[in-house]
């Protein structure tokens, strides 16, 4: 149990265009999703924190029109990032939260590698 | 800043051998404590987690020691194995979101 999938799992794309990611929880429904990113041999960074239907919580230093978010259901949960520049490069993880599950329990995606050119 | 700091940065073990990862945090608001461990181009994977009121807990050969008043906690690999080589990070959490500790890198010779 507690499956969250990530599509897709690389994706390389030219500097100026928006790439979508999607995190989906396969066997559980979230209550609350988040997004890390994470750099070769660092720890992860979170993003942002994104909750079914409302708008996402972005931490300091993250643009928020940059880094799109949307949480349509409580298993899916999309990160749009838009105008990709090469230091946009990065690993993204996403992971979430089961609603039945004790307080803080999160379970990560696979990750995407995002490769912009 | 970071909230959680982890030692040592790497490690290495011979097969067999116990592996121990330690973590320090500040913020006394916190109340989960998990470790997760992850492979080169992989997401993070819960091994372990503990609550401040208990002191250990202990899955299958992985261990986790917790010291409240030290606002200390480690994780000990024990007999360890090939497999086991990765990176593992601790994390420490309050209302529903985690800070993570820079991460250690074990390597286990066979």
């Amino acid at each position: 149990g507690a499956v969250v999938s990530q599509h897709p799992s690389w994706v390389i794309c030219k500097s100026g265009t928006s790439v979508k990611i999607e995190c989906r929880s396969l066997d559980f429904q979230a209550t609350t999703m988040f997004w890390y990113r994470q750099f070769p041999k660092q720890s992860l960074m979170l993003m942002a924190t994104s909750n079914e239907g409302s708008k996402a919580t972005y931490e300091q230093g993250v643009e928020k029109d940059k880094f799109l978010i949307n949480h349509a259901s409580l298993t899916l949960s999309t990160l749009t990032v838009t105008s990709a520049h090469p230091e946009d490069s990065s690993f993204y993880i996403c992971s979430a939260s089961p609603m039945a599950g004790p307080d803080n329990e999160q379970f990560f995606g696979p990750g995407t590698r995002l490769t912009v050119l | 800043q970071q909230q959680v700091k982890q030692s040592p940065q790497s490690l290495i073990v011979q097969k067999g051998g116990i592996s121990i990862i330690n973590c320090a945090y500040e913020n006394t608001a916190f109340d989960y404590f998990p470790w997760y461990q992850q492979f080169p181009g992989k997401g993070p994977a819960l091994l372990i987690a503990i609550r401040p009121d208990v002191s250990e807990k202990k899955e299958g050969r992985f261990t986790i020691s917790f010291n409240k008043s030290a606002k200390q906690f480690s994780l000990h690999i024990m007999d360890s194995q090939p497999g086991d080589s990765a990176t593992y990070f601790c994390a420490a959490g309050n209302d529903y979101k985690l800070s993570f500790g820079a991460g250690t890198t074990v390597t286990v010779r066979a």
